[in-house]
C-alpha cells in the first residue's frame, strides 16, 4: 500500500520567496503531523492536524509559516518571505487514531529539501 | 515531554547484537518509550514501544527497567541495513495524538 509521499522531495528557492510544501498522508489517517529536520539534528514538531482542524501548532516558529488541510487529507505546509534559516528537510508524519489512549504509531514521509539562496 | 539521553555514537559488528541504552529518569507513569530510526535520506521510522513490560517484535527488542528511568533497546543479530540513527521517544498515554520530541539520537554504525 502506499506511504505517506511528499512533493516535491527537493525545492531550491531564493531568499524572500513564498514556497508550498505538499503532504499525502496515508488514505484514513486522520492524524497529520509537520516536522523540521536541520543538518545533524533529529526532527522538530511544527504543527498537528486532526481532521482539518489545527490541534497543535506550537511549534510552528513565526508567522511566517502556515499549514493547511481543507479537506481533512492533503496537507501543505507554506513558508512566506524565506530566509536562509529555513534551510532544512520537511517532513510529514500521519497516523490513525483510535479513540484517546493508546499507541500512535506515526509513518513518516520522505522529505522535501528546502533550501534557500 | 521526559527528556531522554542517549550517547552519540556506537558501533557493532555485523552478525552481533546491539544493544542501544537511554536514560529518561524524569518519565511519568502516563508516558510511553517510544524507538523509531532514520536510515540516511529517509524519514523516521517506528521501531517498537513500550510502558513497563519488556517487548519484542519482529525487529527488536525493548527492555525498560524496573523504576523506567532508563531502557535498551536490542537488535538481536544487527546486518549492514540497521545502520542509522535511533531515536528514544518519551511520549505520552493520554490525550489527543502527540508530537515526537526527537533529540539528536545515537548513530549506530554496523561494520562487517
Amino acid at each position: 500500500g502506499a506511504g505517506v509521499s511528499q512533493t516535491p522531495s527537493n525545492k531550491v528557492t531564493e531568499k524572500g520567496k513564498y514556497v508550498e510544501l505538499r503532504c499525502d498522508p496515508i488514505s484514513g489517517h486522520t492524524a497529520l503531523y509537520w516536522y523540521r529536520q536541520s543538518l545533524g539534528q533529529g526532527p522538530e514538531f511544527l504543527i498537528y492536524f486532526q481532521g482539518t482542524g489545527a490541534a497543535d501548532d506550537s511549534g510552528l516558529p513565526n508567522d511566517r509559516f502556515f499549514a493547511v488541510r481543507p479537506e481533512g487529507s492533503v496537507s501543505t505546509l507554506k513558508i512566506q518571505r524565506t530566509e536562509r534559516g529555513d534551510s532544512a528537510v520537511y517532513l510529514c508524519a500521519s497516523s490513525l487514531m483510535i479513540g484517546m489512549t493508546g499507541h500512535n504509531e506515526q509513518f513518516f514521509g520522505p522529505g522535501t529539501r528546502l533550501t534557500v539562496l | 515531554d521526559a527528556k531522554t539521553t542517549q550517547p552519540t555514537s556506537m558501533d557493532c559488528a555485523e552478525g552481533r547484537a546491539a544493544n542501544l541504552p537511554c536514560n529518561h529518569s524524569t518519565i511519568s507513569g502516563n508516558e510511553y518509550v517510544y524507538w523509531y530510526r532514520q536510515i540516511h535520506s529517509q524519514g523516521p521510522q517506528y521501531i517498537i514501544h513500550g510502558l513497563k513490560n519488556n517487548e519484542t517484535n519482529e525487529m527488536a527488542s525493548l527492555i525498560i527497567t524496573e523504576d523506567r528511568k532508563s531502557s535498551t533497546l536490542i537488535l538481536p543479530h544487527a546486518t549492514l541495513r540497521d545502520t542509522a540513527v535511533y531515536y528514544c521517544i518519551v511520549s505520552p498515554i493520554y490525550g489527543t495524538a502527540s508530537k515526537l520530541t526527537f533529540g539528536t539520537g545515537t548513530r549506530l554504525q554496523v561494520t562487517l
